[in-house]
């Protein structure tokens, strides 16, 4: 079955550390989304993906990087500059006019 | 600016119906809306586009008034299944597909 696969569902981060979230989707969708969501919050945009080699900032771009070097795979690393970087993860994609399929999520906490 | 949604919060007993709207000071050039279970990841309900439509996924509809910009979701005889997270998804026309989400309305059906 066609979906999107988030890993791992659970991440525990050290102050200072870089790491890195997966994305893969085998739905042959273009674009890709990541989604930050904080407790009893909606869901803010980080980043975002139309086509390979190409990706946008969202509205919380600051302390995150992205790649787009295939078109299943959009990983997120969230960097050592991201200061409260605690939170639920949700990875998406999009057919074109379609709603969104959104991944598992990985639940990032500092420890 | 993300939409604004009312009520926060829905306490039902099922069978009884609720409606829950989404305001958007932008322009609306459709609607998506999403429900989520908590813990996990939210899930495609239906897409609203320009004119006025009104949609229907099992006993759950939506409308859609772009002069008003506003969309409503309507439950109808609710069941212990409906509970969970509501989010309206503004999507503004610009490329890359990409949703301001709501804060999101909690709806809880109780036997």
């Amino acid at each position: 079955d066609g979906g999107i696969t988030q890993s791992p569902k659970y991440l525990f981060r050290k102050e200072g550390q870089n790491v890195t979230l997966s994305c893969e989707q085998n739905l042959n969708h273009d674009a890709m989304y990541w989604y930050r969501q904080d407790p009893g919050q909606g869901l803010r945009l980080i980043y975002y993906s139309q086509i390979v080699n190409d990706f946008q900032k969202g509205d919380i771009a600051e302390g995150y990087s992205v790649s787009r070097e295939k078109k299943e795979s959009f990983p997120l690393t969230v960097t050592s500059a991201q200061k409260n970087p605690t939170a639920f993860y949700l990875c998406a994609s999009r057919r074109d006019r379609g709603g969104y399929t959104f991944g598992s999520g990985t639940r990032l906490t500092v420890v | 600016q993300q939409p604004v949604q009312s009520p926060q919060a829905v306490i039902l007993r099922e069978g009884e119906d609720a409606v829950i709207n989404c305001s958007s000071s932008k322009a609306l050039y459709s609607v998506h809306w999403y429900r989520q279970k908590h813990g996990e990841a939210p899930v495609f309900l239906m897409i609203l586009l320009k004119g006025g439509e009104q949609k229907g996924h099992e006993k759950i509809s939506a409308s859609f008034n772009e002069k008003k910009q506003q969309s409503s979701l309507y439950l109808t005889a609710s069941q212990l299944s409906y509970s969970g997270t509501y989010f309206c998804g503004r999507y503004g026309g610009t490329s890359y597909g990409k949703l301001t989400f709501g804060q999101g309305t909690i709806l809880t059906v109780h036997p």
